[in-house]
C-alpha cells in the first residue's frame, strides 16, 4: 500500500499568511494526487486534481505543484473561509490512500 | 447542478447488515466510476470501495473485503454499498463520491454500529 504522509498535522496562521502543506508518498505516483478542504461537520471538496490543477470555482489563491513522491498545496493568502482540515488523495494504485490531514486554525 | 445524497445510515447492532443507496442528479452518471469514502467519528477519511462505470470493475479497501458489496444501477442513477457483519469500527459518515478523484461528494450519511 502507498502510505502518505502529510504535514505539519495542525499549523495556526493569520489571515493574509502564505501557507504550505506537503504530502509525501512513499513510493511515487506521477501526479496522481487531490488536495481536499474540510470545514467541520461538511462533506470535503475538491480543490485541486492531477496535482496541479485548479478545480472549476476555486479561488486562484489554491495552488498544488509536485510529481512523483512530494506534493505541496499552497495557499497565497489565507482567508477567513479557509480555516478547516486538508486532505491529499493518491489514486494512482489500490488501495487509494488520503494523508492524514492538516488543520489549519487561526493565530 | 451535481448531486450526490446518501441514505440508509442508522444504527445497527454488530453482526448487522445494512445497505446504503447513493442518489445522483445533475450528471451523467453512467460515464463515471463512484466510490464510497468514510470517515470514523473524529478521524480522517478513509476510502472504502469504488466501481467502473459498468460495474464490471470493483476495488474495496481491505479491512472491508468480503464483508461490504459495492454496486450501481445506472437506469436509477444509483449506487449501493451492500454491509454486512458489521463492526463497531465500521462506525463512521460514509460518502459517496463521483470519479476516481472524488471531484463530488456527497452529504454524507451516518452508520452506528453498537449494541
Amino acid at each position: 500500500d502507498i502510505q502518505m504522509t502529510q504535514s505539519p498535522s495542525s499549523l495556526s496562521a493569520s489571515v493574509g499568511d502564505r501557507v504550505t502543506i506537503t504530502c509525501r508518498a512513499s513510493q511515487g505516483i506521477r501526479n496522481d494526487l487531490g488536495w481536499y478542504q474540510q470545514k467541520p461537520g461538511k462533506a470535503p471538496k475538491r480543490l485541486i486534481y492531477a496535482a496541479s490543477n485548479l478545480q472549476s470555482e476555486v479561488p486562484s489563491r489554491f495552488s498544488g505543484s509536485g510529481s512523483g513522491t512530494e506534493f505541496t498545496l499552497t495557499i497565497s493568502s489565507l482567508q477567513p473561509e479557509d480555516f478547516a482540515t486538508y486532505y491529499c488523495l493518491q489514486n494512482n494504485s489500490y488501495p487509494l490512500t488520503f494523508g492524514g490531514g492538516t488543520k489549519v486554525e487561526i493565530k | 447542478e451535481v448531486q450526490l445524497v446518501e441514505s440508509g445510515g442508522t444504527l445497527v447492532q454488530p453482526g448487522g447488515s445494512l445497505r446504503l443507496s447513493c442518489a445522483a442528479s445533475g450528471l451523467t452518471f453512467s460515464i463515471y466510476w463512484m466510490s464510497w469514502v468514510r470517515q470514523a467519528p473524529g478521524k480522517g477519511l478513509e476510502w472504502v470501495a469504488n466501481i467502473k462505470q459498468d460495474g464490471s470493475e470493483k476495488h474495496y479497501v481491505d479491512s472491508v473485503k468480503g464483508r461490504f458489496t459495492i454496486s450501481r444501477d445506472n437506469a436509477k442513477n444509483s449506487l449501493y454499498l451492500q454491509m454486512s457483519s458489521l463492526r463497531a469500527d465500521d462506525t463512521a459518515v460514509y460518502y459517496c463520491a463521483r470519479g476516481l478523484s472524488f471531484g463530488y461528494w456527497g452529504q454524507g450519511t451516518l452508520v452506528t454500529v453498537s449494541s
